[in-house]
C-alpha cells in the first residue's frame, strides 16, 4: 500500500513548455486535489475531482489541465509553463470530498521550477 | 468568502515551553476542521481533526485542540514543546462538505 505517489519530485521547465504532473494513489479513494505551495500564501486549491470523469475547478485553475480517467489516477498538465507557476505541488486524496471517513493524504510533492 | 486565518506567520519557543497556534475560520453552518504538520521537504501529515462530538481533540504526540464555535477558533496547543516538533503547521476547514481550504501555514521553530 503505496499511499499517494507523485512523479517527478523535481523538474526544470523553460516558458513556453508543457508537461504532466501524475498523481496515483492506490487507497480506492473517490476524492482527488491537487495544490500549489508557495510561500506565505499556504495550500491553495488548483482543481479537483469527486470521482471518475468528474473534475472541477479549485482557487486558482487557471494555466492547468486535469482529467480523471480512473480512479487510481489524477494527471495534473501545465501547457504552456510560466515562471508564475514555480511551486510545490501537492496532490491529496480521501474517500470523499467531506473527509468524514477519512482524512486527505497527501504526496511527498513536486518542486518545480519554471525559468 | 470562507477562509482559514493563521495569524501568526512564525513562532519561535524554547524546548520545553507551551506553545499555541492560532486559527480562526468564517462562521458556518458546519465545519469540518484539521491540523496538518510538514516537516522539512516532505508533504503534509494529519496532526489531528475535529469532526463531532468532543470540542477537544487530541493527538498522540502531545498537541491538543479546542474547537471553540461561539469564538470562531481552533487553536493548537502544546504543554511543552520538543525539538522535533519544529515543523509547519497548517489549519484546514471543509465548509459545508465543500473543499478542504488551507490556512497560510505557521512555522513553529524549537529552540534549545
Amino acid at each position: 500500500n503505496a499511499g499517494v505517489t507523485q512523479t517527478p519530485k523535481f523538474q526544470v521547465l523553460k516558458t513556453g513548455q508543457s508537461m504532466t504532473l501524475q498523481c496515483a494513489q492506490d487507497m480506492n479513494h473517490e476524492y482527488m486535489s491537487w495544490y500549489r505551495q508557495d510561500p506565505g500564501m499556504g495550500l491553495r486549491l488548483i482543481h479537483y475531482s469527486v470521482g471518475a470523469g468528474i473534475t472541477d475547478q479549485g482557487e486558482v485553475p487557471n494555466g492547468y489541465n486535469v482529467s480523471r480517467s480512473t480512479t487510481e489516477d489524477f494527471p495534473l498538465r501545465l501547457l504552456s509553463a510560466a515562471p508564475s507557476q514555480t511551486s510545490v505541488y501537492f496532490c491529496a486524496s480521501s474517500y470523499d470530498r467531506t473527509g468524514l471517513v477519512t482524512e486527505a493524504f497527501f504526496g511527498q510533492g513536486t518542486r518545480l521550477t519554471v525559468v | 468568502a470562507q477562509s482559514v486565518t493563521q495569524l501568526d506567520s512564525q513562532v519561535p519557543v524554547f524546548e520545553e515551553a507551551p506553545v499555541e497556534l492560532r486559527c480562526n475560520y468564517s462562521s458556518s453552518v458546519s465545519v469540518y476542521l484539521f491540523w496538518y504538520v510538514q516537516y522539512p521537504n516532505q508533504g503534509l501529515q494529519l496532526l489531528l481533526k475535529y469532526l463531532s462530538g468532543s470540542t477537544l481533540v487530541k493527538s498522540i504526540n502531545g498537541f491538543e485542540a479546542e474547537f471553540n464555535k461561539s469564538q470562531t477558533s481552533f487553536h493548537l496547543r502544546k504543554p511543552s514543546v520538543h525539538i522535533s516538533d519544529t515543523a509547519e503547521y497548517f489549519c484546514a476547514v471543509i465548509y459545508n462538505t465543500d473543499k478542504l481550504i488551507f490556512g497560510t501555514g505557521t512555522r513553529l521553530q524549537v529552540f534549545p
